[in-house]
């Protein structure tokens, strides 16, 4: 089945102690990138990835990084978190770019503390 | 600065009647269209597209339609149904770009 994996589901932290959230796909795509959603701000794209080892930079990177070492994986991480990344994370992934239609994992609710 | 909105935050329609959800964006250079559907506790799906180069794609019950001279598109649902109830998203990016700008969400509402 073709699908974006993404974990843990939920997660409570606290400020300053940095995490990952994973996320994989089993489609092959090249492009890939990270979203946050926000009430009244819709969803706002953090960074993306054309290919492995080629990230950039989203309408909202700061705070967070990426790396893209193999085609189906494509971690998030925040070094030091912060109560104003308390947010739900989504993975998408896509054949090329992003005007196809991206797959979309289930989500990753953060709270910072 | 939100280059894609959504202004209606809600909207309710009772089942079999039409939903139109509305879309405008802000840069002239975005010629790709897309409409997410998401449900509670999961990830968007996606719906359906279109190019610049078109005005209106139908696919099934759902019909998009862009005026790219005002800088609109919406999408119709007819006839709308109970499981239509989720919230939409409307995306566009550039053909030549590789950044997505998503809208803030309509939530639709199909009252049976």
């Amino acid at each position: 089945e073709a699908q974006v994996t993404q974990n843990p589901r939920y997660l409570i932290t606290v400020t300053g102690k940095k995490l990952t959230v994973t996320c994989s796909q089993n489609m092959n795509h090249e492009y890939m990138s990270w979203y946050r959603q926000d009430p009244g701000l819709g969803l706002r794209q953090i960074y993306y990835s054309m290919n492995v080892e080629v990230t950039d930079k989203g309408d909202v990177p700061e705070g967070y990084k990426v790396s893209r070492k193999e085609k189906r994986n494509f971690p998030l991480i925040l070094e030091s978190p912060s109560p104003n990344q308390t947010s739900l994370y989504f993975c998408a992934s896509s054949t090329f770019q992003g005007w196809t239609e991206a797959f979309f994992g289930q989500g990753t609710r953060l709270t910072v503390v | 600065d939100q280059q894609v909105k959504q202004n209606s935050p809600s909207l309710s329609v009772q089942e079999g009647r039409i939903s139109i959800l509305n879309c405008d964006y802000t840069n002239s250079m975005f010629d790709y269209f897309l409409w997410y559907k998401k449900y509670p506790a999961e990830g968007p799906t996606f719906l359906i597209s279109i190019s610049s180069i078109k005005d209106k794609n139908e696919d099934g019950r759902f019909t998009v339609f862009l005026n790219k001279s005002a800088k609109h598109l919406s999408l119709h649902i007819v006839p709308s149904q109970p499981g239509d109830s989720a919230v939409y998203f409307c995306a566009a990016t550039e053909l030549t770009g590789n950044q997505f700008y998503f809208g803030t969400g309509t939530s639709l509402t199909v009252i049976p």
